[in-house]
């Protein structure tokens, strides 16, 4: 079965400060993609990033950076100097290559509270 | 722009009613469309994929009588909560994908809360 585990519930950081979310997932598939999602306060989710399995390449957009470590089954999300619309929940999903769509597993969120 | 558009954003009605709520892809022709629930401070969970022209493919613990979905288009997919209770309350969102294994686009999901 495909699960995703966000071991960190909820985080407090001061502004400026990096924070790194955790994201380990366990899945038999030997390709699927992985993903991060933002949840403001208002519901919508944003879309951050998707990588599939095969690109073991770390990510860099802007402040945030992606680690992912296949050895370890981790997708990790670094914020660099965290700024307070960065406050909101972050969730990492897991998506498999299905033929008419993939389906997502998403991992509990983590609530990030970055505080001026 | 909103690439894709779910209808209403907010709901409150009696416990009884029936409620449907619409998510139409924008800009692309949606093959698949996938309906998930999240209760508060809970993560998403899958509901149902469905697939334009064919019946919806319900995940385990999902009444498919309870929640009904029609994909009749390649641009719309309506779920409709029948005789809502009071537990059916829950922030339900749609995600709209074209060709599979390209990047799904989330509607802003529905606030449904049944008195």
């Amino acid at each position: 079965a495909q699960k995703v585990t966000q071991a960190q519930t909820e985080i407090s950081v001061v502004e400026k400060e990096d924070v790194t979310l955790d994201c380990v997932y366990e899945t038999r598939d030997t390709t699927y993609y992985l993903f991060w999602y933002k949840q403001p306060p208002s519901g919508e989710l944003v879309f951050l990033i998707r990588r599939n399995s095969f690109d073991e390449q770390n990510e860099i957009s802007g402040r945030y950076s992606w680690n992912f470590q296949k050895s370890t089954s981790s997708f990790n999300f670094t914020i660099t100097a965290s700024q307070v619309v960065d406050s909101a929940v972050y969730f990492c999903a897991l998506g498999d290559l299905g033929e008419y769509g993939n389906k997502l597993v998403f991992g509990a969120g983590t609530i990030l509270r970055v505080k001026s | 722009g909103a690439v894709v558009s779910q209808h209403p954003s907010w709901v409150i009605c009696k416990s009884g009613t029936s409620v449907k709520i619409e998510c139409r892809s924008l800009d692309f022709q949606a093959t698949t469309m996938f309906w998930y629930r999240q209760f508060p401070k809970q993560s998403l969970m899958l509901m149902a994929t469905s697939n334009e022209g064919s019946k919806a493919t319900y995940e385990q613990g999902v009444e498919k009588d309870k929640f009904l979905i029609n994909h009749a288009s390649l641009t719309l997919s309506t779920l409709t909560v029948t005789s809502a209770h009071p537990e059916d309350s829950s922030f339900y969102i749609c995600s709209s994908q074209g060709v599979a294994n390209q990047p799904q686009h989330f509607g802003d999901g529905t606030r449904l809360s049944i008195l």
